[in-house]
């Protein structure tokens, strides 16, 4: 079964933290993972895309990393900000029948207090 | 400016009415799609339109039915509403299907059937 698990399901960290979120997939055939960040009563937004060769990609701030092999994947956050309480979304996509189809985690649900 | 927008941003309605809701994207994007976000945060994918064809129409009930009137647009329609149909429905868009783009998500709209 095609599934995205992610870990923690919530996280509480003080200002200027680091923090790491974690995502682990069953999904074939992978065509590429991507993470979102979705800030309550938005839509997601993505941070970075990730193919098979890929195994590291950055933005800013924030940094992904894959391990095809193992089906993993995380993302650092570096010197976390208040405006950095979101969900953060795993988002696996599968290519099928030409496409790709995006397969999403529930989410690592992260607040950063002052 | 909005590069997605979904309308109307809120819904409130009774069970056995039918509904629509509106997308469209200023992006030049060939590929559209619609997205359930159930209570417990999963998006799953509904539907995909590239350049106006279905290309993906996973598993939903058939009173639910997308129109696409030219490939800015992508509109949903859904018949006798039920409790379950209760979610946020995020519209989204890709430059295309078979390869990785990045995807923007709309701002979503909070479906509530009563």
């Amino acid at each position: 079964k095609n599934q995205v698990e992610q870990s923690p399901q919530s996280l509480i960290i003080l200002e200027g933290k680091n923090c790491t979120l974690q995502c682990n997939y069953t999904v074939s055939p992978f065509s590429n993972l991507r993470w979102y960040k979705q800030d309550t009563g938005r839509g997601p937004v993505s941070l970075t895309i990730m193919t098979f060769s890929e195994n590291t990609k950055s933005n800013g701030r924030y940094t992904a990393t894959l391990d095809a092999d193992t089906k993993q994947s995380s993302l650092h956050i570096t010197a976390s900000q208040l405006s950095d309480s979101a969900s953060y979304i795993c988002v696996v996509s599968q290519f099928s029948g030409g496409y790709n189809k995006l397969i999403f985690g529930a989410g690592t649900r992260l607040a950063v207090h002052p | 400016d909005t590069a997605v927008s979904q309308t109307p941003k809120y819904l409130v309605t009774q069970m056995g009415n039918d509904k629509s809701i509106k997308c469209e994207q200023n992006l030049g994007h060939d590929t559209m799609y619609w997205y359930k976000q159930d209570s417990k945060k999963f998006l799953k994918i509904m539907f995909s339109y590239n350049n106006k064809e279905l290309i993906i129409n996973e598993t939903v009930p058939n009173r639910f039915s997308p129109k696409s009137p030219d490939k800015a647009h992508l509109n949903l329609h859904i018949n006798s509403l039920e409790l379950g149909d209760s979610a946020v429905y995020f519209c989204a868009s890709s430059l295309g299907a078979g390869v990785p783009y990045g995807y923007t998500f709309g701002s979503g709209t909070r479906l509530t059937v009563v």
